[in-house]
């Protein structure tokens, strides 16, 4: 009965490179959300998604970033041409279903931006 | 507007003293929910509690304790007897429930630091 997952755990990459951030929710967990906590910080909520359905980016930042939850496959969460204030750590969470189910998160992947 | 907030940024305690942290809420939803989450320093998220603004009863696991109170919008965590492995930062955060989605959100956390 596995957790979220989320790899790599640990990303490094240099300024205009691509980051690909995996989530594979919990078994039978069909709700995804992405949160990024920046260095001492609370955690921001990001992106909700269902099943290759976006229903909020409210918290997406509008350029370089984007979501997809496809049918086949874990979620991704990408990051285009990153700059070093994209360092942080993000968090995947799940949920089987919303109205206030609890949420349970991934062990995050730590990115760091050279 | 929602928002959460934690007002005690860090606090430090001597083990086997009881450590309680605040939290502070605020919301237009009359159904909401409110959770407390802890962040050891190998930084993972582990889930403690969730409760509904319909129910108000105070709850107890072990050395851990919640007090929710609706009138003062507070939902405070008492750690009774602390032991140097509660040492971690820990958020309260709120979810909405009349929304689109269940989104949480978060206070800053208290980085609770349990001195041998």
């Amino acid at each position: 009965n596995a957790g979220v997952m989320q790899n790599p755990r640990h990303l490094v990459r240099r300024r205009g490179q691509e980051a690909r951030l995996r989530c594979s929710p919990m078994k039978g967990h069909s709700h995804v959300y992405w949160y990024r906590q920046l260095p001492e910080e609370g955690l921001k909520f990001m992106v909700y998604l269902q099943k290759e359905n976006i229903i909020d980016e409210s918290g997406m930042p509008k350029e370089r970033f984007s979501a997809e939850f496809p049918k086949e496959g874990p979620s991704i969460l990408r990051i285009q041409q990153v700059v070093r204030g994209d360092s942080a750590a993000y968090f995947c969470a799940s949920s089987r279903d919303r109205v206030g189910e609890t949420q349970y998160f991934g062990p995050g992947t730590r990115l760091l931006v050279l | 507007a929602q928002k959460v907030t934690q007002a005690q940024t860090e606090i430090s305690v001597v083990e086997k003293e009881d450590v309680t942290l605040d939290c502070v809420y605020e919301t237009r939803d009359t159904t909401y929910y409110l959770f407390w989450y802890k962040q050891p320093p190998s930084g993972e998220l582990v889930f403690l509690i969730r409760r509904n603004s319909f129910d108000e009863q105070n709850e107890i696991s072990g050395r851990y304790s919640w007090n929710f109170q609706k009138s003062t919008s507070s939902f405070n965590f008492t750690i009774t007897a602390s032991q140097v492995v509660d040492s971690a930062v820990y958020f309260c955060a709120l979810s909405e429930a009349g929304g689109r989605d269940d989104k949480i959100i978060f206070g800053k956390g208290t980085r609770l630091h349990i001195l041998p």
